[in-house]
């Protein structure tokens, strides 16, 4: 099945913006969802239809979507914020789900 | 709150096959609007999508794991179980369950702990 296309890694230092995009390629916008995990935890969904947060999710993270690209901005980052992200939708006509390849963001 | 915990043996043989069960607590797999996921992620790789069941039986699956992979659920038990057969090396993982919500356009809010699965011989 295919990928969505993330940058490996992202750095960033405290107090600042990290952007991490989700090429979609040909399958093209649908609804992307985005989670993190941290080391051995499962993954937690962070944001879904591209700028919705779930209950319990800071107002740090935030989402857009420009063309075939969603973008995850989480601003003010924190020490915490150090994980892996991953993006996700659901390719309709396929009827599959899709993951990003994942991006490890590390707070310098 | 709904919880999901994966359960099965850690350790498999080469050429067997891989068993793996999710029992849902407050909730039901019964509910509509919800679809059963697993999906699995190998030591230092990303994740990978398995495959889904809905209440109905209806069941899609990762192409390229189609011709090995079988989802159930156990209305009666609460559960939804994954079956993968002829396992390599290359399904060593740790496999997750989670629920897909049509209320957060089919993200995966719920997610169990993760089981590790190694085959080894």
């Amino acid at each position: 099945s295919s990928l969505l296309t993330q940058p490996p890694s992202v750095s960033v230092a405290p107090g600042q913006t990290a952007r991490i995009t989700c090429g979609t390629g040909d399958i093209g916008i649908k609804a992307v969802h985005w989670y993190r995990q941290n080391p051995g935890q499962a993954p937690v969904l962070v944001l879904y239809d591209a700028t919705d947060r779930p209950s319990g999710i800071p107002e740090r993270f935030s989402g857009s979507i420009s063309g075939d690209t969603a973008t995850l901005t989480i601003s003010r980052v924190e020490a915490g914020d150090a994980a892996d992200f991953y993006c996700q939708l659901w390719d309709s006509s396929r009827d599959q789900f899709v993951f990003g390849t994942g991006t490890t963001v590390t707070v310098l | 709150q709904v919880q999901l915990q994966e359960s099965g043996p850690g350790l498999v043989k080469p050429s067997e096959t891989l068993s793996l069960t999710c029992t849902v607590s407050g909730g039901s797999v019964r509910s509509g609007g919800f679809y059963w996921s697993w999906i699995r992620q190998p030591p230092g790789k990303g994740l990978e999508w398995v495959g889904y069941i809905y209440h109905t039986g209806s069941t899609s699956y990762n192409p390229s794991l189609k011709s090995r992979v079988a989802l159930s659920t156990d209305i009666s038990k609460n559960q939804f179980s994954l079956t993968l057969s002829s396992v390599t090396a290359a399904d060593t993982a740790v496999y997750y369950c989670a629920r897909v919500s049509a209320t957060v356009v089919y993200g995966m809010d719920v997610w169990g702990q993760g089981t590790t699965v190694t085959v080894s011989s």
